[in-house]
């Protein structure tokens, strides 16, 4: 089944503790995204990959790293993790870097940092 | 950069009516206008989209009308059912941007029975 798929679903965790999101994709897409999704503030883009070892930021990058050491994994990482990085996650991908490719979304991830 | 901005944020309708939700962008430049829809607990999920060269699409009981001149772009929904309770989300991309969507902040729309 074509999917994208995060992990952990669920996590709280506390100031400063490194953490790891990470996100994966069965669909040999190009390109993927991390977001941000807070309320009444729609989702925001952390960062995006268009290619292995290709990624740059999104419109909320601060506090955030990400790798693309392979196509199909996009992890996230958290290396000191503050309260207002509390949030939901989604990770999303799609084909190609064509502006008009549909994005697939994951399940999203849940963080708590307390 | 590109702003999208959607309204409103809350809308109740009765079963059997019609639904309409607007959005704004602001880049002129902008090519592809999705929307996505976000049942509660679950992940976004691409309902109907747009592209730039077209003034208007329908599926079924869904329809999204685009005027390029004004830059706006709005989301039908017909006949709706308790099924079509959920958040709406439009977004945008730009032309030569990759492929960045740029969200509205989400129209939670409640049907009543």
């Amino acid at each position: 089944e074509a999917q994208v798929t995060q992990n952990p679903r669920y996590l709280i965790t506390v100031t400063g503790k490194k953490l790891t999101v990470t996100c994966s994709q069965n669909m040999n897409h190009e390109y993927m995204s991390w977001y941000r999704q807070d309320p009444g503030l729609g989702l925001r883009q952390i960062y995006y990959s268009m290619n292995v070892e290709v990624t740059d930021k999104g419109d909320v990058p601060e506090g955030y790293k990400v790798s693309r050491k392979e196509k199909r994994n996009f992890p996230l990482i958290l290396e000191s993790p503050s309260p207002n990085q509390t949030s939901l996650y989604f990770c999303a991908s799609s084909l190609s870097t064509s502006s008009t490719d549909t994005q697939y979304f994951g399940p999203g991830t849940r963080l708590t940092v307390l | 950069g590109e702003n999208v901005e959607q309204h409103p944020s809350t809308l109740s309708v009765q079963e059997g009516d019609s639904a309409v939700i607007k959005c704004t962008y602001s880049d002129s430049a902008s090519n592809y206008f999705p929307w996505y829809k976000q049942e509660l607990g679950k992940r976004p999920q691409l309902i109907i989209d747009i592209r730039s060269n077209v003034g208007e699409k329908k599926d079924q009981r869904i329809a999204v009308t685009l005027n390029k001149t004004a830059k706006h772009f709005s989301l039908h929904i017909t006949e709706t059912q308790p099924e079509d309770s959920a958040v709406y989300f439009c977004a945008a991309t730009l032309t030569g941007g990759g492929n960045k969507l740029t969200f509205g902040t989400g129209t939670q729309l409640k049907v009543e029975l």
